[in-house]
C-alpha cells in the first residue's frame, strides 16, 4: 500500500545544531508540504513543493529549508535549531489540481534543548 | 490576520446525540473546504470535503454543510461515537494564479463524546 513515512519521530537536541527530518511518500505524488502544529496554531505551513527542483516558502519559513531532488522525499533543514522550533512536524503529499486531499505522515516531535 | 477561524476549541456531546463543529473563514477566494480528523500522536486523515459550488456534501454519518453568503462551514457527527473523540480541523484552499490549492487551517476544536 503507497504510505507516507516520516523518519525520525522524534528527536532532541540543541540549540545551534543542525536538523534534519525526513519523509518520503510512495503515493508518486507531485506535491508535498511540511507544517508545523503548535498549541493554540493550527497546523501552519512551513515550505511546499510542486514538484522535483520546486521549493517554495510557506507562513512560516524563516529558519527552515527544504530541497526536492525526486518525486519521493522532501527534507525538511533547520539550519541552527531555537528552542522556539521545538514543535510537532507533520509532512503531507497530494497529486496536483483540483480537489486532492493531503495525505499526512504520522508526524516528528522536536525538542530543541 | 486568521483566515480560516474554528472559535470553540473544544466540544463535549454525548454519545447517540449530534456533534454540529463549525468553522469561519475570511478569503472569499477559498473554492475547496477540507476537514480532517486527527488522534494524538497520529498525523491528521482526511475525513470530508466540499466543493465551493455546492452547499451540502454527505458521507455515512458525516455531513458537511457550506454556507457562502455567511462564509461559514459546518461539520455534522450524526449519531456521535466514542471512536470519534479526536481533533477536528478545518482547512480551506483556493486555486487560482498557479497555486495547486495550499491548505489554510483553523485552530482545531477537540471532540469529546461521552458514552
Amino acid at each position: 500500500d503507497a504510505e507516507i513515512t516520516q523518519s525520525p519521530r522524534h528527536k532532541i537536541t540543541e540549540t545551534g545544531r543542525q536538523v534534519t527530518l525526513a519523509c518520503h511518500q510512495t503515493w508518486n505524488h507531485n506535491n508535498m508540504f511540511w507544517y508545523r502544529q503548535d498549541l493554540g496554531h493550527g497546523l501552519r505551513l512551513i515550505h511546499y513543493s510542486y514538484g522535483v527542483q520546486d521549493t517554495n516558502k510557506g507562513e512560516v519559513s524563516d529558519g527552515y529549508s527544504v530541497s526536492r531532488s525526486n518525486t519521493e522525499d522532501l527534507p525538511l533543514t533547520l539550519e541552527s535549531a531555537a528552542s522556539s522550533q521545538t514543535s510537532v512536524y507533520f509532512c503531507a503529499s497530494s497529486d496536483s489540481g483540483f480537489g486532492n486531499e493531503q495525505f499526512f505522515g504520522p508526524g516528528t516531535r522536536l525538542t530543541v534543548l | 490576520d486568521q483566515q480560516v477561524k474554528q472559535n470553540s476549541p473544544s466540544l463535549s456531546v454525548q454519545e447517540g446525540r449530534i456533534s454540529i463543529l463549525n468553522c469561519d473563514y475570511t478569503n472569499s477566494m477559498f473554492d475547496y473546504f477540507l476537514w480532517y480528523k486527527k488522534y494524538p500522536a497520529e498525523g491528521p486523515t482526511f475525513l470530508i470535503s466540499i466543493s465551493s459550488i455546492k452547499d451540502k456534501n454527505e458521507d455515512g454519518r458525516f455531513t458537511v454543510f457550506l454556507n457562502k453568503s455567511a462564509k461559514h462551514l459546518s461539520l455534522h457527527i450524526v449519531p456521535s461515537q466514542p471512536g470519534d473523540s479526536a481533533v477536528y480541523f478545518c482547512a480551506a484552499s483556493a486555486h487560482y494564479g498557479g497555486s495547486q490549492g495550499n491548505l489554510i487551517f483553523g485552530k482545531g476544536t477537540k471532540l469529546s463524546v461521552k458514552p
